[in-house]
């Protein structure tokens, strides 16, 4: 597509509830980025996946997160057992290959745990 | 730790005027650093990307500066106008690893 799509736009969950999130990069982006942002505050690295590489988990805040992306295009990001602290915008980019790029960002996906 | 610094939280400056932000950093050294700007409710926008051999990089009024002994990037733009106002965020890469580290960037006002 023209730019990274990110969806749903907004979504508001319960506590304890499983949410997932959705990022469609770029068309022949390799690599797809993860980054959350809380209120005010700068980017938070989650996950990044290049090509067929295993991708980098590092960034995970515990393991009630996880990511897959499949055959080399769409991503989903799942948490589960929502917390409130999870309440934050996240933020999918992908770019043409791995690094030395400018990430392009999709609008992100404001999540709000209640 | 790796650490990143924006100066300021906020930046005013007269319409007109040059903008100069700064982004410091500790115990990295990055192949390059990016610059972004982050319109509320929006995501970030891919301005000027500067490797760790170049000193200077211009796009239009914008101008980035690298410093790799001081650790230090400058960030200017001159003739400032009022629909610059956004926060901007600088970011470091490096060529063995994909994810690039975000500072908390620096909100800035055009006053008219």
């Amino acid at each position: 597509g023209a730019g990274v799509s990110q969806s749903p736009s907004n979504k508001v969950t319960e506590k304890g509830k499983d949410v997932e999130l959705r990022c469609d990069p770029i068309s022949g982006h390799t690599a797809l980025y993860w980054y959350r942002q809380s209120l005010g505050q700068g980017l938070e690295f989650l996950i990044y996946f290049q090509g067929n590489s295993a991708p980098d988990k590092s960034g995970l805040p515990s393991d009630r997160f996880s990511a897959e992306r499949t055959g080399g295009s769409v991503s989903t990001l799942t948490i589960q057992r929502t917390q409130q602290e999870d309440s934050a915008v996240y933020l999918c980019a992908s770019t043409p290959t791995g690094t030395g790029y400018g990430y392009t960002f999709g609008s992100g996906t404001r999540l709000t745990v209640v | 730790s790796q650490k990143i610094e924006q100066n300021s939280e906020a930046l005013n400056i007269q319409e007109g005027k040059t903008a100069t932000l700064t982004c410091n950093y500790t115990n990295y050294s990055p192949a390059y650093l990016q610059w972004y700007r982050q319109d509320p409710g929006r995501g970030p926008v891919f301005l000027l990307l500067i490797r760790e051999n170049e000193k200077e990089k211009r796009k239009e009024r914008l101008k980035v500066t690298f410093d790799t002994t001081l650790k230090q990037s400058l960030f200017h733009i001159t003739a400032s106008q009022p629909a610059d106002s956004a926060t901007y965020l600088c970011a470091l890469g490096n060529t063995n690893a994909g994810k690039s580290t975000f500072g908390d960037g620096t909100t800035l006002t055009v006053k008219p």
